[in-house]
């Protein structure tokens, strides 16, 4: 079946470094990925996505890269700030011959200090 | 503001009471869905609403009753539940049709029910 890997955390930083939360994923088709991100207090919201291989994915200073040769999507940040701390979620959603619901992963917190 | 507002926002309620969560979403979207989140596991799938079919999770005890009268509500009905079932319950919604799988899902900001 499909399946989402990622580090489960926390993850703790600094203000202004670089962050990386690693995603990696097995599915059955051809699927596109997702990074979801919870504040506290809330539901999930659409992070950035990418529908096929190459396809880089970017909101708000974050970057993603659809890796097919080593099935990864890794979130990256160039300078955390102490508002992006928050559960990010790596997801996936297989196009065909699969289910249409997407496979979650089980989360990585990340705590950013002033 | 997502789009998708759930009511209540924290609900405390006893094992033996009656209630229910409501979602609502008018965003066109043609699926809904109600989500548990608890502590330390991962994202649960509880029912799946489309305009193709309904979708339920086998492990989900028959003290949750989900009720779609329409694809822009969503309703969860709670009876007689146990304090284990104390969760964050996140409803979302999505457009569904052959290209599904491009698109992303919209939550709502949940529901934090209590049960004591």
């Amino acid at each position: 079946g499909d399946s989402v890997t990622q580090m489960e955390g926390p993850v703790t930083l600094s203000e202004e470094a670089f962050l990386t939360i690693n995603c990696t994923y097995t599915a059955t088709g051809y699927p596109s990925l997702f990074w979801y991100v919870q504040y506290p207090g809330e539901g999930l919201q659409l992070l950035l996505k990418a529908t096929k291989a190459d396809d880089k994915g970017s909101n708000k200073g974050f970057e993603a890269t659809y890796r097919k040769e080593t099935t990864s999507f890794h979130l990256e940040k160039g300078s955390v700030q102490v508002s992006d701390s928050a559960v990010y979620f790596c997801a996936l959603s297989v196009v065909t011959g699969g289910s249409y619901i997407p496979t979650f992963g089980r989360g990585t917190s990340l705590i950013v200090h002033p | 503001e997502t789009g998708v507002t759930q009511t209540p926002r924290h609900l405390v309620m006893g094992m033996t009471n009656k209630k229910s969560l409501k979602c609502e979403q008018h965003l066109g979207h043609n699926a809904m869905y109600w989500y548990k989140q608890s502590a330390k596991k991962p994202l649960e799938l509880m029912f799946v609403y489309s305009l193709e079919e309904r979708v339920e999770n086998n492990s989900v005890p028959s003290r949750f009753s989900p009720e779609c009268p329409n694809s822009s509500h969503l309703f969860l009905h709670l009876h007689t539940l146990q304090p284990e079932d104390s969760a964050l319950y996140l409803c979302a919604s999505s457009h569904q049709d052959r290209d599904s799988a491009l698109y992303g899902y919209t939550f709502g900001s949940g529901t934090r029910l209590t049960v004591v």
